[in-house]
């Protein structure tokens, strides 16, 4: 079974428009960390915004936060005012406490149109 | 500034040839990282080292070796026996304590010939 779940393979959203990238995760373990992560189109991966299964407020970075509702284990990323350069693959992904690795998601690629 | 470099940015490989990706980190990190692409996918976790001398084989490590001899360096190399070597490849790093974000390297594009 999938650990993480990106329902939406591709977004188009205009430009300034607020746009939230869905993913849902599962885990037994009571410790988790939580990532979001952006590839435009020259392929480096980026690291966004991180949240913490034990934090008690979701994560901001400028632009991005992430919803977090822990009990419908979500960790949906929020980009607010929407830019051209946000275009890109975004991939949510989970470190379990008890693991040693990072699980990515399949991503969700996002086209802001002028 | 610290980071992870990758070498070459673009690797073109003869049939029945190995190749070796170079990924050097100044950063300091316990943990490395090798995941696969395809294009349109996700990242595939080929292998991870935790620690000098140690490594352990992810989700598709069959064609693929690596070695860990320094802390700041993981080399790949891609077998004859993997028969579908292009891809691009990134290489990541992590402290290993903790749940730590990884960071990753520019990667590099792999072809055949």
């Amino acid at each position: 079974a999938q650990k993480i779940t990106q329902t939406q393979p591709g977004m188009f959203v205009q430009e300034k428009e607020a746009v939230t990238l869905d993913c849902t995760y599962d885990t037994s373990d009571p410790s988790y960390g939580l990532f979001w992560y952006k590839q435009p189109s020259s392929g480096e991966m980026i690291f966004l915004i991180y949240q913490g299964s034990y934090d008690q407020q979701n994560a901001t970075e400028g632009r991005y936060s992430l919803n977090f509702q822990k009990a419908r284990k979500s960790a949906n990323l929020v980009i607010s005012a929407s830019q051209l350069g946000d275009s890109a693959m975004y991939f949510c992904a989970m470190r379990e406490g008890s693991g040693d690795k990072i699980i990515f998601g399949k991503g969700t690629r996002l086209h802001i149109l002028p | 500034d610290g980071g992870i470099t990758q070498s070459p940015k673009y690797l073109f490989r003869k049939e029945g040839q190995n190749v070796t990706l170079s990924c050097e980190q100044n950063l300091n990190h316990d943990a490395m990282y090798w995941y696969r692409q395809d294009p349109g996918q996700g990242l595939r976790l080929i292998y991870y080292s935790q620690i000098v001398n140690d490594f352990q084989k992810g989700d598709i490590a069959e064609g693929y070796s690596v070695s860990r001899e320094k802390k700041e360096s993981f080399p790949l190399t891609v077998t004859s026996a993997q028969k579908n070597p292009t891809a691009f490849y990134l290489c990541a790093s992590s402290r290993d304590r903790g749940l730590q974000p990884q960071h990753f390297g520019d990667g590099t594009r792999l072809s055949i010939l």
